[in-house]
């Protein structure tokens, strides 16, 4: 699986864009890149997942770039209730065992009132 | 449907003894994933089954740990006998075998090995 890196803390204060980076260098061109989260106590939740296009949903907006070597995960308007750690994967898409999800250490977001 | 429902939310035991704990699926998934989360490992996953059969369990940590899925509803992750190491969150997790579906967690056990 190709690695990603991401910065191991960002701040951002409440109601701003807050805009979490990821590199992955080293994707292939069947893998796709999925952003999930976890939030204190909680399991991880999915947010989103992309190939090479720009996607949006009802949480969050993926950009990645066009060489897809990096990707950046955007809430809108960052909440308190969206303070979290936000893990950047990237795998195959594919339902069988190749579809398993391995985490790494993720990006903690600190929503500031 | 209620998500991926784990038990006990927390367990507090003694070294040496057996611990068990409990996962029910989301109904209609095939797919379940065992995983655990320390601080100085983070989430590290486990086993995984698909229709019931575990598929690959090269993330158990040891022979003490063993997992089994006696039907779609119901896993089991067993430790025999725990350690003070053994002292992490278990999640479980389910989806479908389809196309870039997503994982859902449960809420995890808080086990403590005293």
């Amino acid at each position: 699986d190709a690695k990603t890196t991401q910065p191991p803390s960002m701040d951002c204060a409440e109601g701003r864009a807050a805009n979490l980076p990821c590199n992955h260098s080293t994707i292939s061109g069947n893998e796709y890149v999925y952003w999930y989260r976890q939030i204190h106590s909680q399991g991880p939740q999915y947010i989103i997942h992309g190939l090479k296009n720009n996607e949006t949903n009802e949480m969050a907006s993926l950009i990645i770039t066009e060489d897809r070597k990096s990707s950046t995960l955007i809430l809108p308007h960052a909440t308190l209730r969206d303070t979290a750690v936000y893990y950047c994967i990237v795998r195959v898409g594919d339902g069988g065992s190749q579809g398993n999800l391995i985490f790494g250490k993720g990006t903690k977001l600190s929503v500031k009132p | 449907d209620a998500g991926v429902i784990q038990s006990p939310r927390h367990e507090v035991t003694e070294m040496g003894q057996e611990v068990t704990l409990r996962c029910k699926p989301i109904s209609g998934h095939d797919y379940l994933f065992w995983y655990r989360q320390t601080m100085m490992r983070g989430l590290e996953l486990l086993i995984y089954f698909n229709n019931n059969v575990p598929i690959d369990d090269s993330g158990m940590p040891e022979d003490r740990f063993s997992a089994k899925m006696p039907n779609a509803s119901f896993s089991t992750l067993k430790i025999q006998p725990s350690e003070p190491r053994d002292s992490a969150v278990y999640f479980c997790a389910s989806r479908w075998g389809g196309h870039n579906e997503k994982l859902f967690f449960g809420s995890g056990t808080q086990l403590s090995v005293l």
